[in-house]
């Protein structure tokens, strides 16, 4: 069964708009949410993280937001820009011991910015 | 800096053949990881290695042993490789100070089986 799910395969915005990325999540012994941006033939990039006990953090144009009662997080980037097209996954931690975190990630949203 | 380090980027086997996928890092991280990643499965994690001589096995270990050089380097063996193990390996490292839950990625292994 799914722990970590983005309902959304693909996300099409125009260039200046917002794209609203979702992440649901079952699992309640997540502490830790994260955000990775990955373009084609490239690893994952970490883009934006948000801890269990916020509801929001901001960095630059991303925002991240958790509503933990609804186990749901969002990702916003205001304003879009093309280069922000490429395929975003979800990723929450649960710590594994000795100092080690899992991740178990989502199966990503393709999101495309059109100029 | 270059972080995470992978080689090769590319490789092609026979079914049946073994090879090593190496990995090292530079950010004096603890823990490193071995992902796969298939086709709209997102990333799906293999074996990890919370600290220097320590491993333990992910979501998807089987067909795939692992070995912790030391504190830089995990690498990932396949003995017997299978056309299910077609994919494409990414390893990652964490353990920054404050930021122990993020992890940071190599660029990749693209493997085929043939």
């Amino acid at each position: 069964d799914q722990q970590v799910k983005q309902n959304s395969p693909s996300l099409s915005v125009q260039e200046g708009r917002i794209s609203i990325l979702n992440c649901d999540y079952t699992n309640s012994m997540f502490d830790y949410f994260l955000w990775y941006k990955k373009y084609p033939a490239e690893g994952p990039t970490f883009l934006i993280s948000i801890s269990s006990i916020k509801d929001k953090n901001e960095d630059g144009r991303f925002t991240v937001f958790l509503n933990k009662s609804a186990k749901h997080l969002s990702l916003h980037i205001v304003p879009s820009q093309p280069g922000d097209s490429a395929v975003y996954f979800c990723a929450a931690s649960a710590y594994s011991g000795a100092g080690s975190y899992q991740l178990t990630f989502g199966k990503g949203t393709k999101l495309s910015v059109i100029p | 800096n270059a972080g995470v380090t992978q080689t090769p980027k590319f490789q092609v086997l026979k079914t049946g053949q073994s090879m090593t996928l190496q990995c090292a890092q530079d950010m004096n991280h603890n823990s490193m990881y071995w992902y796969r990643q298939d086709p709209g499965m997102g990333l799906r994690l293999i074996y990890y290695s919370a600290s220097e001589g320590t491993t333990d096995k992910g979501e998807v270990p089987n067909g795939y042993n692992v070995s912790r050089l030391n504190k830089r380097e995990f690498s990932l063996r396949l003995e017997s490789a299978a056309p299910s193990q077609t994919s494409v390996y990414f390893c990652a490292s964490s353990g920054g100070p404050g930021r122990v839950a993020e992890q940071y990625f190599g660029p990749g292994t693209r493997l085929t089986v043939t």
